[in-house]
């Protein structure tokens, strides 16, 4: 098993220029996640999608879109990237239940806005 | 009232010594309360987790003490080794709705050897 994984692993774009970052997982789970990483700020929740054909919005939704494109695969796209959006990219998965807890993160994307 | 306050931001301890790191919430509607381990370039992964059922777990060398009248907790690492050099999270997840978990800011743990 692969687990999470994502592409790229880095990337510069320049502001204005949109980009598609691709997140997959073959564990079979129902949920996924994408969250960005800033220094000092811990992992902030950008979107989430509980089940195929839904996603909601978490913490820090503006400037990005989601598609959940079927079971497997996340992607997240910024429309027209601008340099508050440079930071790393988490795709993570995990079940659902009350027992079954753990989210997989996937290796991040590290992306630079100038 | 969403938020999980973590501290210290970084930590420096010796080889052999005892690592803590402290969390604290505001919402009694988290019912899951993980802490991540992630090194350099790679993605966090669960360490070690606890409910608010119960007062401490342990794994090895890795304990959560949770005191849920003062909505803290925290981890400890007895005899810490260089190779937990690494960004540890705390997180706890809201009872309600998807597996959404709130992270703290994140300590950067190094251990001298």
């Amino acid at each position: 098993n692969a687990g999470v994984t994502q592409t790229p692993k880095f990337q510069v774009l320049k502001t204005g220029q949109s980009m598609t970052l691709q997140c997959a997982q073959d564990m079979n789970h129902n949920s996924m996640y994408w969250y960005r990483q800033d220094p000092g700020m811990g992992l902030r929740l950008i979107y989430y999608s509980a089940s195929e054909g839904t996603t909601d919005k978490g913490e820090v939704p503006n400037g990005y879109n989601v598609s959940r494109l079927n079971k497997r695969e996340f992607s997240l796209r910024l429309e027209s990237a601008a340099p508050s959006q440079t930071s790393v990219y988490f795709c993570a998965s995990s079940e659902d239940g009350p027992i079954t807890d753990t989210q997989y993160f996937g290796p991040g994307t590290r992306l630079t806005v100038l | 009232q969403q938020q999980v306050k973590q501290s210290p931001q970084s930590l420096i301890v010796q080889k052999g010594g005892i690592s803590i790191i402290n969390c604290a919430y505001e919402n009694t509607a988290f019912d899951y309360f993980p802490w991540y381990q992630q090194f350099p370039g790679k993605g966090p992964a669960l360490l070690i987790a606890i409910r608010p059922d119960v007062s401490e777990k342990k794994e090895g060398r890795f304990t959560i003490s949770f005191n849920k009248s003062a909505k803290q907790f925290s981890l400890h690492i007895m005899d810490s080794q260089p190779g937990d050099s690494a960004t540890y999270f705390c997180a706890a997840r809201l009872i309600q709705g998807a597996q959404k978990l709130v992270f703290g800011q994140g300590t950067r743990l190094t251990i001298n050897p």
